[in-house]
């Protein structure tokens, strides 16, 4: 079955330290694959996309992810955490032939100072 | 870029009553608009997918008659809670498509029901 899975419902780092936050599907075909970021009682901003171009997404505030389909994974990176980056992340998937978007259970990043 | 705007933010409304929430795409068409429900600390779970013109699709377990969802153009798509309980007390969120698969999914800003 096709599925999207977050593994890690909360994730903790200190403030200037690698964010990594992870995505893995399951599809036998690559889906279009979808970071976004919640901020409390707000709807859902875009951070990146992989739409079958370049491996490599790199997205807003510093945020980027590499789609690996032997890994089926897509996992999100930032080099160096800041404190506004304390929200709620999800990976979000459109599998192929379906427009709408399955999301994954979501992973609350908190930023220690 | 593409904005979607979502109306109320906010609402409160009696037992029984009925809530229309709108969500407008303001600088695209939007063929295609999805409805969500977000329980608090959970992810996103799909309810509806409307299409311009046409019914909207449900998914498992929504209910037809108490979410109704119209798409009468492709820039507005309203989901009315009718005769709504406590229960149906959630974040509802829009997001919007102008097409092809892929091409990009932009969200409202979500509106928070509550039901006394």
């Amino acid at each position: 079955a096709q599925s999207v899975t977050q593994l890690g419902s909360h994730v903790s780092v200190s403030e200037g330290a690698l964010v990594l936050l992870r995505c893995n599907y399951s599809s036998s075909v690559p889906p279009y694959l979808f970071w976004y970021v919640q901020y409390p009682n707000q709807g859902l901003q875009l951070l990146l996309k992989y739409t079958s171009a370049a491996t490599l997404v790199k997205g807003i505030n510093g945020f980027e992810a590499e789609f690996k389909k032997s890994e089926t994974s897509f996992h999100l990176t930032k080099p160096s955490a800041h404190m506004s980056d304390a929200a709620e992340y999800f990976c979000a998937v459109s599998f192929q032939g379906a427009q709408k978007l399955v999301f994954g259970q979501g992973t609350r990043l908190t930023i220690n100072p | 870029g593409a904005v979607v705007s979502q109306h109320p933010s906010r609402v409160i409304c009696k037992s029984g009553t009925s809530v229309k929430i709108e969500c407008r795409s303001l600088d695209f068409q939007a063929t295609t608009m999805f409805w969500y429900r977000q329980f608090p600390k959970q992810s996103l779970m799909l309810m509806a997918t409307s299409n311009e013109g046409s019914k909207a699709t449900y998914e498992q377990g929504v209910e037809k008659d108490k979410f109704l969802i119209n798409h009468a153009s492709l820039t507005l798509s309203t989901l009315t809670v009718t005769s709504a309980h406590p229960e149906d007390s959630s974040f509802y969120i829009c997001s919007a498509t102008p097409g092809p698969q892929g091409h990009g999914y932009t969200f409202g800003s979500g509106t928070r029901l509550t039901v006394v």
